[in-house]
């Protein structure tokens, strides 16, 4: 079984702190997905990255950034975390010829 | 990419086909229509995918019209554990051979004992 885990379930953090979300995918998959869900919003894409040092922004880039050092690791970071930054983080790999993307369980921020 | 648009909500009484429809009046020849859902607190899982094909597989079936326009995803005997949000995407593929997804709203399903 394909597993995505995420570094945290819940994380809570202030105005202006530096914010790092780890992904890490055990199936060597060459994509990886950052989402946010909002209620009413469904799903947006932040950032995806196809291959190691990779990456391309998706809908929704302002304020975050990601990196992607080895393949099965992606993190997503917010450089100055904003309170319009609080919410669902969903993290997503997919492997390169597979229709189906594999989702980790989230990461729920909360900025204060 | 082409837009999808699904019904906010739908009931369905455990036991009897749940039936989901989508519209992607806008899709290209070669794009797909995929199926997600989300239960509570989890995050998406792949349910089904379809070109222009019928297609069925152990957790549910695909009817996509001949014209392409619409689909129905279908929940043959839908239990209290199918109560979830069902998304309906239409999958974009670039040159790169990944393929960037973009999720709608989807219909929150509700199944009533």
């Amino acid at each position: 079984d394909v597993k995505v885990t995420q570094s945290s379930r819940y994380l809570v953090k202030r105005t202006g702190e530096k914010v790092f979300l780890e992904c890490v995918q055990d199936m060597d998959h060459e994509n990886m997905f950052w989402y946010r869900q909002d209620p009413g919003l469904g799903l947006r894409l932040i950032y995806f990255s196809y291959d190691v040092k990779m990456k391309e922004k998706g809908d929704i880039p302002e304020g975050y950034s990601v990196s992607r050092e080895k393949k099965e690791r992606f993190s997503l970071i917010l450089e100055s975390a904003s309170t319009n930054q609080t919410s669902m983080y969903l993290c997503a790999s997919q492997g390169a010829g597979i229709y189906e993307q594999y989702f980790g369980p989230g990461t729920r921020l909360t900025v204060t | 990419d082409a837009k999808t648009t699904q019904p906010p909500s739908m009931d369905c009484a455990e036991g009897r086909a749940a039936n989901l429809p989508c519209n992607h009046s806008t899709i290209s020849g070669n794009e797909y229509v995929y199926w997600y859902r989300q239960i509570h607190s989890q995050g998406p899982q792949y349910i089904i995918h379809g070109l222009k094909n019928n297609e069925t597989n152990e957790m549910a079936s695909l009817i996509i019209t001949e014209d392409r326009k619409s689909s129905t995803l279908i929940l043959p005997h839908a239990t209290l554990r199918d109560t979830a949000v069902y998304y309906c995407i239409v999958r974009v593929s670039n040159s790169g051979g990944y393929q960037k997804v973009t999720f709608g709203t989807g219909t929150k399903l509700q199944v009533i004992p």
